[in-house]
């Protein structure tokens, strides 16, 4: 089955580490995308990747990282400059098309220890 | 003002009741419409996407554009409990990769 993959489903980090967040897709998809979400206020965009080796910030990209080596994955480095990280993390696929619907994982929990 | 407004609910409607879920939008540019369903500790899924303005039916679910008046709904018919998730309205411009969500209104469908 055809998917996204979301790993770990639940993350700590203590004061001061780094974190990565995984995020695979087999669906063929071009375009990648990075959401936090936070209690009621939706999803807002940290970052996203249209094709490979390419990538652009999103509405909230301060204190976080990404990379795109592959068409397949897309990690998301969480640093120790983002000082409020705890929130549920949401990452999305899709043709790489205007307006193709986006497919999301089941998400990682991070919290701060 | 928020690109799109979203009620946040709780709504509790009894098992078999017709439930209007219901979002605003600000930009008039906004031409495409989705809506997704959000389990509780799961991703978004998607369930209706459509385009300018009119009804879109699947199943139990309709979605409906008032362009004129920058308003989307969600009519799920027949509620069930396993209906009870938090759902989240979408758009996105013509020429633009970046989604625009509401907040997400919580639906409790009660047995």
């Amino acid at each position: 089955d055809g998917g996204i993959t979301q790993s770990p489903k639940y993350l700590f980090r203590k004061e001061g580490q780094n974190v990565t967040l995984s995020c695979e897709q087999n669906l063929n998809h071009d375009a990648m995308y990075w959401y936090r979400q936070d209690p009621g206020q939706g999803l807002r965009l940290i970052y996203y990747s249209q094709i490979v080796n390419d990538f652009q910030k999103g509405d909230i990209a301060e204190g976080y990282s990404v990379s795109r080596e592959k068409k397949e994955s897309f990690p998301l480095t969480v640093t120790s400059a983002q000082k409020n990280p705890t929130a549920f993390y949401l990452c999305a696929s899709s043709i790489y098309r205007l307006n193709q619907p986006q497919h999301f994982g089941d998400g990682t929990r991070l919290s701060i220890l | 003002q928020k690109e799109v407004e979203q009620d946040p609910g709780p709504l509790s409607v009894p098992e078999g009741a017709i439930v209007s879920l219901n979002c605003t939008y600000s930009n008039s540019a906004f031409q495409y419409f989705m809506w997704y369903r959000q389990y509780s500790r799961k991703g978004p899924e998607l369930l209706m996407y459509t385009y300018s303005s009119g009804n879109k039916e699947d199943g139990r679910f309709t979605a409906q554009v008032d362009k004129s008046s920058k308003y989307i709904s969600l009519f799920i018919r027949d509620s069930q409990p396993s209906d009870s998730a938090t759902y989240l309205c979408a758009t996105w411009m013509d020429s633009s990769y970046k989604l625009i969500f509401g907040s997400g209104t919580r639906l409790l469908v009660r047995p």
